[in-house]
């Protein structure tokens, strides 16, 4: 089982809609949690951190659920901007970061 | 802002070359990492370095090396690049607890 497990995707959705994405770890003494957003042919760049308490910018919102071991991304009004790939990260004890495969994300007119 | 910079974005070596990808970054990071992503595998992690002249292999070190002699630069060496090392490689750096930030990455071909 891998460390960190996202759906690869793709999610095709309509302008306008919710979309939410998931993403289960395994180590249970993971330390914190990250979004990252990347585009076509780019680096990854931070979306948002994922708190214990759950976190909202704008019109993202990211929960963390450490008794299943899941964090989640909810997108609210997506625009077709939103279109990338989103990678869910993982703080481990020991300096590592491990990432998820990754969910694509298509917003479409 | 941070900067994290990789020296190339694009790179074509032949078989059997030793390849030097080099990475710095102007915040005084202590972490700092090397991945490759390739299409249906994610990011994997190939070593990193929480200190100057430390390292520590990540999940695929295999055919590659790393130098890190001064706190912002962290090298990733290819021994004797082979066409399965054709990748995108991507570095970033953290502070312990921090999010991470990467540079733009070097689209690496091995012909």
């Amino acid at each position: 089982r891998k460390e960190v497990e996202q759906d690869p995707g793709p999610f095709n959705v309509p302008e306008g809609a919710t979309v939410a994405f998931n993403c289960t770890y395994s180590n249970s003494a993971s330390q914190s949690f990250f979004w990252y957003r990347q585009d076509c042919r780019k680096e990854p760049k931070l979306l948002m951190s994922v708190y214990s308490s759950g976190n909202e910018d704008g019109r993202f919102t990211a929960q963390l659920n450490r008794a299943s071991q899941y964090i989640s991304l909810l997108i609210r009004d997506s625009k077709l901007s939103d279109s990338a790939t989103y990678l869910c990260v993982v703080y481990n004890a020991g300096n590592m970061l491990t990432f998820g495969g990754g969910t694509r994300l298509m917003v479409k007119p | 802002d941070v900067k994290v910079t990789q020296s190339s974005r694009y790179l074509v070596k032949r078989t059997g070359e030793k390849v030097f990808l080099e990475c710095v970054q102007d915040m005084d990071h202590e972490n700092m990492f090397w991945y490759r992503q390739d299409p249906g595998l994610g990011l994997r992690l190939i070593y990193f370095s929480y200190d100057v002249k430390m390292k520590e292999k990540g999940d695929i070190p295999e055919g590659y090396s790393v130098s890190r002699e001064k706190k912002e630069r962290f090298s990733l060496i290819l021994e004797s690049a082979s066409t399965n090392q054709t990748s995108m490689y991507l570095c970033a750096s953290r502070i312990r607890n921090t999010e991470a930030f990467f540079g733009q990455g070097t689209r690496l071909t091995v012909v």
